[in-house]
């Protein structure tokens, strides 16, 4: 079945550093991939997502490629801020159901 | 109303208590999840509806669980005879189609069971 496996955590950067969280899916057909964060004490949010093979998605500084090639969609950000702080999760979906990565915590201190 | 708002937001039960957690979707959207989300993992599948009908529900995890949108608007998720392995966060997400439109999530019901 299809299923996500992502980087483990946690992770801890400086504010301004360069942030990578790695993600690689296995599914059948073609998924559409997102990132999802979770803010302490909120719900899950959109992040970014990309629905086809070398789509780019990009939002709030953080940028993801849909990379077919290499079953990978890994998600960066060029200089994190302390806000940047929270668990963020890779996901993929074939049909109307998401199927999750076990997450990844991001701490940024200051 | 603006998002998917989920009752009670916090869950005591003592084991083999029966409990109900209520989702108030996103008005006018179609699509209803419910993911089951245990500490440190990534949220799973329970159950889908489009409108009122339950397309999927092969993410139960034993037949003590059962959902309801009777509607097609409000949801319930109910437990039955609650278990220890039962305690995680419920989430419930709502979407105006798959899940390429994006879902939007409400804040969960965190369910402990003593």
């Amino acid at each position: 079945g299809d299923s996500v496996t992502q980087m483990e955590g946690p992770v801890t950067l400086s504010e301004e550093a360069f942030l990578t969280i790695n993600c690689t899916y296995t599914a059948t057909g073609y998924p559409s991939l997102f990132w999802y964060v979770q803010y302490p004490g909120e719900g899950l949010q959109l992040l970014l997502k990309a629905t086809k093979a070398d789509d780019k998605g990009s939002n709030k500084g953080f940028e993801a490629t849909y990379r077919k090639e290499t079953t990978s969609f890994h998600l960066e950000k060029g200089s994190v801020q302390v806000s940047d702080s929270a668990v963020y999760f890779c996901a993929l979906s074939g049909d109307y159901k998401l199927s999750f990565g076990a997450g990844t915590t991001v701490t940024v201190r200051a | 109303g603006a998002g998917v708002s989920q009752s009670p937001r916090y869950k005591v039960a003592k084991r083999g208590q029966d409990v109900a957690l209520r989702c108030d979707p996103i008005s006018g959207h179609v699509s209803l999840f419910w993911y089951q989300q245990a500490l440190g993992q990534g949220p799973e599948f329970l159950t889908y509806f489009q409108n009122e009908a339950q397309l999927d529900k092969s993410g139960l995890p034993s037949d003590r669980f059962f959902a309801e949108r009777p509607e097609g608007s409000v949801s319930t998720l109910k437990i039955q005879r609650t278990q220890q392995e039962d305690s995680a966060v419920y989430l419930c997400a709502s979407s105006v189609g798959t899940a390429n439109y994006g879902y939007t999530f409400g804040s969960g019901t965190r369910l402990t069971v003593v």
